[in-house]
């Protein structure tokens, strides 16, 4: 069964701490994608990591993903409040000429003064 | 700008009654997705599109019909036999084959009264 696993679902930290978000899968994949979503709102593109060791950074966010290990983490530096929202992480499977992502459940983030 | 356009916002429907949610995108994207959104559960793939007049059953397809006559829309009905429409409806769009993932449309809230 395919699985994507996000850890943690919930997270509460203090503005200014640093904090990894990790998202785990099951199957063979070499792409993988972040995204964010704001209460009421839709999804934004966060990152998009297209290899082995791809590493992006936007800000105080960072992803990276480990296709051997099947591992995605969205590392989260010195984290100010706008950084509030719920990560997506999802997995690109390939079958033939089709793609389509499995999504994990979600990480809703609260960054506290 | 390109983009995806869902309407309406809101949409409020009484026991029994099909809604049809809109869904307009100008990206040229040959794909379309729709998406059930509920707390607490990510996202659930309803229905997709790769072509136009060709459409597949995704995860949760019960109580939900769609068509694709037009390569620029992908329009999402619930019928009455959805017994629990009430949740938050994405929209979304990719190249075929998806290459860097999907790009959303706002949402859609319907709620039953």
């Amino acid at each position: 069964e395919l699985k994507v696993e996000q850890n943690p679902l919930f997270l509460s930290m203090q503005e200014g701490k640093n904090y990894t978000i990790y998202c785990n899968y099951s199957t063979t994949s070499d792409r993988l994608y972040w995204y964010r979503q704001d209460p009421g709102k839709s999804l934004e593109s966060l990152f998009v990591l297209l290899s082995n060791g791809a590493v992006k950074q936007e800000g105080r966010l960072m992803a990276s993903l480990d296709t051997k290990a099947r591992l995605s983490t969205l590392h989260i530096t010195a984290a100010v409040h706008d950084l509030s929202a719920t990560y997506f992480c999802a997995v690109d499977i390939s079958a033939g000429n089709n793609r389509k992502l499995i999504w994990g459940l979600g990480t809703s983030l609260a960054v506290n003064p | 700008d390109g983009g995806i356009t869902q309407s309406p916002k809101y949409l409020f429907r009484k026991e029994g009654q099909n809604v049809t949610l809109s869904c307009e995108q100008n990206l040229n994207h040959d794909a379309m997705y729709w998406y059930r959104q509920d707390p607490g559960q990510g996202l659930r793939l309803i229905y997709y599109s790769q072509i136009v007049n060709d459409f597949q059953k995704g995860d949760i397809a019960e109580g939900y019909s769609v068509s694709r006559e037009k390569k620029e829309s992908f329009p999402l009905t619930v019928t009455s036999a959805q017994k629990n429409p009430t949740a938050f409806y994405l929209c979304a769009s990719s190249p075929y084959p998806m290459a860097y993932g999907y790009t959303f449309g706002s949402g859609t809230r319907l709620t039953v009264v």
